[in-house]
């Protein structure tokens, strides 16, 4: 069973919008990840937040943490074409190091 | 860092066929994992290594699944006796410990026919 549920499962926008996607999990968690992935291409990573931390930035990409709601939430800012691809958040919980991922949220950024 | 690498990218296979993969994690990754991937479904987890010691291997893996991680360098991820619902991509990521993030090597793309 998968810990993480994204939402929304898809999302399609233009080219300069933003996008949010969010996360809900189960547990307690160590902390929380954000990945990339491109058709038929492996995960890439995107940004690591800790269970301790409330928000985090990286470039364009802005993540929150709410540990009362067992949520997350990945914003891209001004997105471009190449923004397009799955995103799966993926929880650290704290018996283990194992990663647990959602069923992602795919998005489309038309040009 | 060449990164992760899997081998082979595609298979296809005949059901009830053997079928073995390969994964060369970075070379300092002590930590080395296997998921695996069905079409609009996040990563899975299957199986996951430190070193050269197996240390967990999912409910959801049948006995026909087996890896190995021999000397703690590369690791391989066989499936004997393949049936239709193998189909999946098998991913592989190693790391450096607990807290740190994974890098995904693209994975084995298997098809049972």
């Amino acid at each position: 069973s998968q810990q993480g549920e994204e939402d929304p499962q898809a999302l399609s926008i233009q080219e300069g919008e933003n996008a949010t996607m969010n996360c809900s999990y189960k547990t307690s968690i160590n902390n929380l990840q954000w990945y990339r992935q491109n058709s038929g291409r492996g995960l890439v990573h995107l940004i690591l937040i800790r269970s301790n931390e409330r928000e985090k930035h990286s470039g364009r990409l802005r993540v929150t943490l709410d540990t009362s709601k067992k949520s997350s939430s990945l914003l891209i800012t001004a997105s471009r074409a190449a923004d397009t691809a799955s995103y799966f958040c993926a929880t650290d919980t704290s018996n283990d190091y194992k990663l647990s991922f959602g069923a992602g949220t795919t998005v489309t950024v038309r040009a | 860092d060449t990164g992760v690498s899997q081998d082979p990218r595609h298979k296809i296979t005949k059901r009830g066929q053997n079928v073995t993969f390969r994964c060369d994690p970075i070379s300092e990754h002590n930590r080395l994992y296997w998921y695996r991937q069905t079409l609009g479904q996040g990563p899975e987890f299957l199986t996951y290594f430190q070193n050269e010691a197996q240390l967990e291997k999912s409910r959801l893996l049948s006995d026909r699944f087996s890896a190995e991680r021999p000397k703690g360098s590369f690791s391989t991820l066989e499936i004997q006796r393949t049936e239709q619902g193998d189909s999946a991509m098998y991913l592989c990521a190693s790391t450096l410990g607990q807290g740190t993030p994974l890098h995904f090597g693209n994975g084995t793309r298997l098809t049972v026919t």
